[in-house]
């Protein structure tokens, strides 16, 4: 089955506990992203890639670490986690390498930092 | 600044109604997506509308692209309560390449 596979769909962490949020998806795509949602706020773009070892900044990258090393996985790192970082996080694929023509979302990751 | 607004931004009818869902900008997209979110899960994409003056189908839902590509609307017939949920639009621009932004949402609730 065509997916985007995120991981792990809770968690609940400490201020400053380094992170790791995984994503991965099994469709070829050149394109990933990542994105929070917050209430009132909407889903917003936090960094995305268009290829390879490519990444840029989204609208809300401060506190964000991304790498993409290999097509398939997308890893979303928080080096010291806030609490303004709570929030639902989702990863997203395209088979557009700008993603214009739609993404594929993950089921989501919720994270608590407290 | 948010770049793309919907309207209504909740919206509560009963079973068998129609609505209508409006995205609207000042600036030109180059492509406008909508998708369908339930809580707990990730959106899913219903559309993609690439086309100045683009209508597509989709069963009971029709979606159009603003001539100018800077608004989209999405038309349901015969709601139903299956098609309770949050709407988004989404939009990509020629200028930022890569870079996306989602509306603000329409959270719909059809009524038996």
């Amino acid at each position: 089955e065509a997916q985007v596979t995120q991981n792990p769909r809770y968690l609940i962490t400490v201020t400053g506990k380094k992170l790791t949020v995984t994503c991965s998806q099994n469709m070829n795509h050149e394109y990933m992203s990542w994105y929070r949602q917050d209430p009132g706020l909407g889903l917003r773009q936090i960094y995305y890639s268009m290829n390879v070892e490519v990444t840029d900044k989204g609208d809300v990258p401060e506190g964000y670490k991304v790498s993409r090393k290999e097509k398939r996985n997308f890893p979303l790192i928080l080096e010291s986690p806030s609490p303004n970082q709570t929030s639902l996080y989702f990863c997203a694929s395209s088979l557009s390498v700008t993603g214009s023509f739609g993404y594929t979302f993950g089921s989501g990751t919720r994270l608590t930092v407290v | 600044t948010q770049l793309l607004k919907q309207s209504p931004q909740f919206l509560s009818i009963q079973e068998g109604e129609n609505l209508t869902v409006y995205c609207n900008s000042s600036s030109v997209f180059s492509s406008l997506q909508w998708y369908r979110q339930e809580p707990g899960e990730g959106p899913v994409l219903l559309v993609t509308v690439v086309t100045g003056g683009e209508v597509k189908k989709l069963k009971r839902l029709t979606f159009q692209f603003g001539d100018a590509r800077k608004d989209s609307s999405l038309h349901i017939t015969a709601a139903q309560t299956g098609d309770t949920g949050l709407y988004l639009c989404a939009g990509t621009q020629n200028t930022n390449a890569g870079k996306s932004t989602f509306g603000d949402g329409t959270t719909l609730t059809v009524k038996p």
